[in-house]
């Protein structure tokens, strides 16, 4: 068990350019999350999978942002045409969804994103 | 719709002295809750979890917190602060055995003074 890793964990970019970020959970954990988090705040939920069937988007999500879980492992989340309100640090957490019992989120390190 | 208030953005305690941070939360179904640690430049670490059960949970790193549904309050405790506890502590609340997904408080910031 290695943990869930993000990356890149630091992304400076322009606005108006697109970025994609990888998030790679903890192996046979079928239920993966995005989140982001503003300086000074909790994190605030964008999106969820169980294995790759997005069933869940925040209405912080904007057109411009997509995930994707093509084969159920590694996800991806994109933002198109970037603002400087995008920029946050973007946390994944991934858990073992049986539906039975309560499982722990484990969260990655996460991806901070500085729009200039 | 759920959410979480954590009174106090900032608490400084001496250390070893006990260690309170405040949690209280709204929630039209009986909720989960759960407190996590963040340092810095790291991700979040779940520190213990209340979901059904005994309403005093303990946690890792001697930290503990009580459910209490009269005052919809959910308080982390330490009786003796260590240095290595500063962070931002997060206080979490979630509805739904569907997505599990957590709403957050704004956090509070533990500085420890020496």
């Amino acid at each position: 068990d290695t943990g869930v890793s993000q990356d890149p964990r630091h992304k400076i970019t322009k606005r108006g350019q697109n970025v994609t970020f990888r998030c790679d959970p903890i192996s046979e954990h079928n239920r993966l999350y995005w989140y982001r988090q503003t300086l000074g705040q909790g994190p605030e939920f964008l999106t969820y999978f169980q294995n790759e069937a997005q069933l869940e988007k925040s209405r912080l999500l904007s057109d411009r942002f997509s995930a994707e879980r093509p084969k159920g492992s590694f996800s991806t989340l994109e933002i198109q045409r970037t603002e400087q309100g995008d920029s946050a640090m973007y946390l994944c957490a991934s858990r073992l969804g049986t539906g039975l019992v309560w499982e722990t989120q484990y969260f990655g390190p996460g991806t901070r994103l500085l729009v200039l | 719709a759920q959410s979480v208030t954590q009174l106090g953005s900032h608490v400084s305690v001496s250390e070893g002295a006990l260690v309170l941070l405040r949690c209280n939360y709204s929630s039209s179904v009986p909720p989960y809750l759960f407190w996590y640690v963040q340092y810095p430049n790291q991700g979040l670490q779940l520190l213990l979890k209340y979901t059904t059960g005994a309403t005093l949970v303990k946690g890792i790193n001697g930290f503990e917190a009580e459910f209490k549904k009269s005052e919809t309050s959910f308080h982390l405790t330490k009786p003796s602060a260590h240095m290595s506890d500063a962070a931002e502590y997060f206080c979490a609340v979630s509805e739904n055995f569907g997505n599990e997904k957590l709403t957050f408080g704004t956090g509070t910031r533990l500085t420890i003074i020496p």
